[in-house]
């Protein structure tokens, strides 16, 4: 089965680029990448997604490992308001979500 | 309309009650899906309705009934819940199930259940 891996917590400064990691080594050809996060007392928010190539949008980067077995969600300049569990989610071709533990982003200022 | 509204935000509960969960959207979504999430946990899918159909159902508990009134109408009917039920419970919605993968969910806010 399906999983992606990332880790527990990260840390980064005020007004710094954060890169936060995704492994899904096991993920099948059809299967796009999402991240989400959710910040305190609310439901996930959806950042970006992505299936073979690099995506940007206004609220973050999505770079995507030429093997797919990675992934990297970056940040360009985080802010106190980008503190949040950031979920990497592999969505299957059917309704099926596979949610990563998440990454808790505790931004210093 | 961005938005799902979920009502209401807080409910306690004794495991004798019966109490219902409400999820509004009018994005014209044709896919909604309750979620269970505990603490520290990534949340948990328990039912998904497409074209207000019942279309998946994650072997969840009979003493939770999902129901779909209309296409932008989602309850979640508790019954004799237990305290290990006790979680947020989030309601989506995509514009359609089997598509979710491109077009991604918009959440709720959720409801945070007690059951004492």
């Amino acid at each position: 089965d399906a999983k992606t891996t990332q880790p527990n917590s990260m840390e980064s400064n005020e007004e710094e680029p954060v890169h936060l990691p995704c492994n899904h080594s096991t993920i099948s050809g059809t299967d796009y990448i999402h991240w989400y996060r959710q910040l305190p007392s609310q439901g996930p928010e959806y950042v970006i997604h992505g299936l073979t190539s690099n995506v940007n949008n206004r609220m973050a980067s999505l770079a995507i490992a030429e093997d797919r077995k990675s992934s990297t969600l970056i940040l360009h300049r985080a802010t106190l308001r980008d503190a949040a569990v950031y979920y990497c989610i592999l969505m299957a071709s059917n309704y099926q979500l596979i949610w990563g533990a998440g990454t808790k982003l505790i931004i210093k200022p | 309309d961005t938005e799902v509204t979920q009502t209401p935000k807080h409910l306690v509960m004794g495991m004798t009650n019966k109490k219902s969960l409400k999820c509004e959207q009018h994005m014209g979504h044709r896919a909604m899906y309750w979620y269970k999430q505990k603490a520290k946990k990534p949340p948990e899918l328990m039912f998904v309705y497409s074209y207000e159909k019942l279309s998946i159902n994650e072997s969840v508990p009979s003493r939770f009934s999902p129901e779909c009134p209309n296409s932008s109408l989602l309850n979640l009917h508790l019954h004799a819940l237990q305290p290990e039920d006790s979680a947020l419970y989030l309601c989506a919605s995509s514009h359609r199930a089997l598509t979710g993968q491109k077009n991604g969910y918009t959440f709720g806010s959720g409801t945070r259940l007690t059951v004492v």
